[in-house]
């Protein structure tokens, strides 16, 4: 069974410094893809990053950073540099060999001026 | 994002009345799935559609809930009878194509809010 687990309900963080956003799954699939996504108070669901089991190196993307760990099952986002537009809901999920994601249940991000 | 389309993008129902959802997907995305999300809760899998089929329905609720994927036209998501338990957010994700392995990312529209009074 697969399974998304973020442990942190909410989190705060001071503006133009850095958050790591917690992640762990579990899967029995050799291949499977890791996805952070970003949900403002608008409600819309913004892709941010992914990565690949068999990826070697971490995943950036601007401000937006995985740190991958395979033998811990843990994908952990890192935002460096926050900005107020950083506050929202940020979801992990998990795609492997079958059709669907699976999404954790999310951890709140306020950016504190 | 990525053009994913969805309306409405509130809508209110009556116990026992009707509820179709739209989605058209980003314009050469042939996959379209429907996620639920409840209050506080991450988004879970309904159905993944590809034109004119259903591929996969283990996430839909066996009764009153249904979808389909036309040759023409968006996706619907149609939910008869609602009860007071359907009020969520439902998501609409395309993708251009599917694979055995994820980086075939999914891209999501808005959501429809669906209040069932």
């Amino acid at each position: 069974a697969q399974k998304i687990t973020q442990t942190q309900p909410g989190m705060f963080v001071q503006e133009k410094e850095a958050v790591t956003l917690d992640c762990t799954y579990d899967t029995s699939d050799q291949s499977y893809g890791l996805f952070w996504y970003k949900q403002p108070s608008s409600g819309e669901m913004i892709f941010l990053i992914y990565q690949g089991s068999y990826d070697e190196q971490n995943a950036t993307e601007g401000r937006y950073s995985l740190n991958f760990q395979k033998a811990r099952k843990s994908a952990n986002l890192v935002i460096s540099a926050s900005q107020l537009g950083d506050s929202a809901m940020y979801f992990c999920a998990m795609r492997g060999t079958g059709n669907q994601f699976y999404f954790g249940t999310g951890t709140s991000l306020t950016v504190i001026p | 994002n990525a053009g994913v389309m969805q309306n409405p993008r509130h809508l209110v129902r009556r116990r026992g009345q009707e509820a179709r959802l739209r989605c058209s997907p980003v314009k050469g995305h042939s996959h379209v799935y429907w996620y639920r999300q409840l209050p506080e809760e991450g988004l879970k899998f309904m159905v993944y559609l590809q034109k004119e089929n259903i591929i996969d329905e283990s996430g839909m609720p066996k009764e009153r809930f249904s979808a389909e994927f036309p040759k023409e036209g968006p996706s619907i998501l149609r939910i008869q009878q609602v009860v007071r338990g359907d009020s969520a957010a439902y998501f609409c994700a395309s993708s251009p194509r599917t694979g055995t392995i994820a980086k075939n990312i999914q891209y999501f529209g808005a959501g429809t809010r669906l209040s069932v009074l």
